[in-house]
């Protein structure tokens, strides 16, 4: 079975440009989760969806970041403008809730680096 | 509001030493736990979780765990690391009534020398 699809694994762009980071979560998984990695903060959660609704977007750093889910397969994680400081790793996960597991699947990440 | 704290922030072994990681969390209700591992260059998998029952659960790659609850405690042992143990290691809580949303700790960055 494919995993939770991240695209782009790599991106390198210049302060005030857009990003948009891309995400396929595993198929019949109904939440989904945006996490940053970085060395000072470690794994952050910046917002999450179940059944693709927002739930809580109460870790999304400011206004310039925003995320969607137009449906059950596809989440994009938007910064626009970029800064330098949104420089991280941006991990995509999924799972699927009435396991009642609370387990969840990562992407691979994608690496943003704003000069 | 909920939150995880692992002690321990870089660790260094030689091959076969024993390990414990040391992972604490606040949270006054029904958790379930988790310890998850990051090789070099690659995205976090689930080493081992814990949901109910016997507190000493077993993981992959002879990884185990053990919950004391009345130490809000969770932590992470091998018997005898390998050099390919070498990752970093997180461990994350969930409100076992919630629908999967994951706190991690700082994580815990393991260099096993061989």
């Amino acid at each position: 079975d494919a995993g939770v699809i991240q695209s782009p694994r790599h991106e390198v762009t210049e302060m005030g440009q857009e990003v948009t980071l891309r995400c396929k979560p595993i198929s019949g998984h109904n939440s989904l989760f945006w996490y940053r990695q970085t060395m000072m903060r470690g794994l952050e959660l910046l917002i999450y969806f179940n059944n693709n609704v927002p739930i809580d977007d109460s870790g999304m750093p400011e206004d310039r970041f925003s995320a969607k889910m137009p449906n059950a397969s596809f989440s994009t994680l938007k910064i626009q403008p970029s800064e330098p400081r949104d420089s991280a790793v941006y991990f995509c996960a999924s799972s699927f809730p009435l396991l009642g597991t609370g387990e969840l699947f990562f992407g691979e990440g994608s690496r943003l680096t704003v000069l | 509001a909920q939150s995880v704290s692992q002690h321990n922030h870089h660790v260094i072994l030689s091959e076969a030493a024993s390990l414990e990681l040391g992972c604490n969390y606040s949270y006054g209700g029904t958790v379930n736990l988790f310890w998850y591992v990051q090789y070099p260059g690659q995205h976090l998998q689930l080493l081992l979780k814990y949901f109910s029952g016997d507190p000493l659960v077993k993981g992959i790659k002879g990884f185990e765990a053990e919950f004391i609850k009345s130490k809000f405690s969770f932590n992470l042992r091998k018997p005898s690391v390998q050099w390919s143990d070498t990752a970093e290691y997180f461990c994350a809580v969930a409100n076992s009534g919630n629908t999967g949303k994951l706190i991690f700790g700082q994580g815990t960055t393991l260099q096993v020398k061989p």
